[in-house]
């Protein structure tokens, strides 16, 4: 089993649509948690950090599971400028210095 | 302009050909790292360093080496390509070390071995 796994998709919405991505980590240890995003296997950007207690950043919203081991990224009102892939990424001080990153899921949004 | 940048943008390297992966950044960042990217598969950590004269190995370290003598830079290293080391290679830096902080990437370097 991969430490972090990410649905590849592809997603293919509508713009305005609501889209939701999963994230699951083995590593219960793991400590920190984002999501980057990447255009075209250009350089991954982050998007956003994933806090205890969620976190909103205008359209976007990130939430930790740690009962059930995974972090979710929701896009609400998709804008075709939301086309890319989402990388989910976890640190954990067991792996000290090591980032682990998802395959990441494609989402591509339609006029 | 504060980054990191990657030399060179591309690369077509015949095989057995040692090659150096050059990576700078001018953040002050602690923490380097280097990823390669395959078609289709999210980065893998080659190698990383939490600080200036300090490296380790991440998960894919076979057949790459990086020394880091100073803050500011971080080389990679091919000693004997092969053609499995065809891949975009990015670098990144982040402020803190142990992969709890944003990490910056630069822009890539795509290598072609033949």
């Amino acid at each position: 089993r991969k430490e972090v796994e990410q649905d590849p998709g592809p997603f293919n919405v509508p713009e305005g649509a609501t889209v939701a991505f999963n994230c699951t980590y083995s590593n219960s240890a793991s400590q920190s948690f984002f999501w980057y995003r990447q255009d075209c296997r250009k350089e991954p950007k982050l998007l956003m950090s994933v806090y205890s207690s969620g976190n909103e950043d205008g359209r976007f919203t990130a939430q930790l599971n740690r009962a059930s081991q995974y972090i979710s990224l929701l896009i609400r009102d998709s804008k075709l400028s939301d086309s890319a892939t989402y990388l989910c990424v976890v640190n954990g001080y067991a792996n000290a210095g090591k980032s682990t990153f998802g395959d990441g899921t494609t989402l591509t949004v339609k006029p | 302009i504060a980054g990191i940048t990657q030399a060179p943008t591309s690369q077509i390297l015949a095989a057995g050909r040692r090659m150096t992966l050059r990576c700078t950044q001018d953040m002050r960042h602690n923490a380097m790292y280097w990823y390669r990217q395959d078609l289709g598969l999210g980065l893998r950590l080659i190698h990383y360093s939490n600080t200036a004269g300090t490296t380790g190995k991440g998960e894919v370290p076979d057949g790459y080496s990086v020394s880091r003598a100073n803050t500011d830079d971080f080389p990679l290293t091919l000693a004997s390509a092969v053609p499995s080391q065809t891949s975009v290679y990015f670098c990144a830096s982040s402020g803190l070390a142990g992969g709890t902080d944003t990490q910056y990437f630069g822009p890539g370097t795509r290598l072609t071995v033949l």
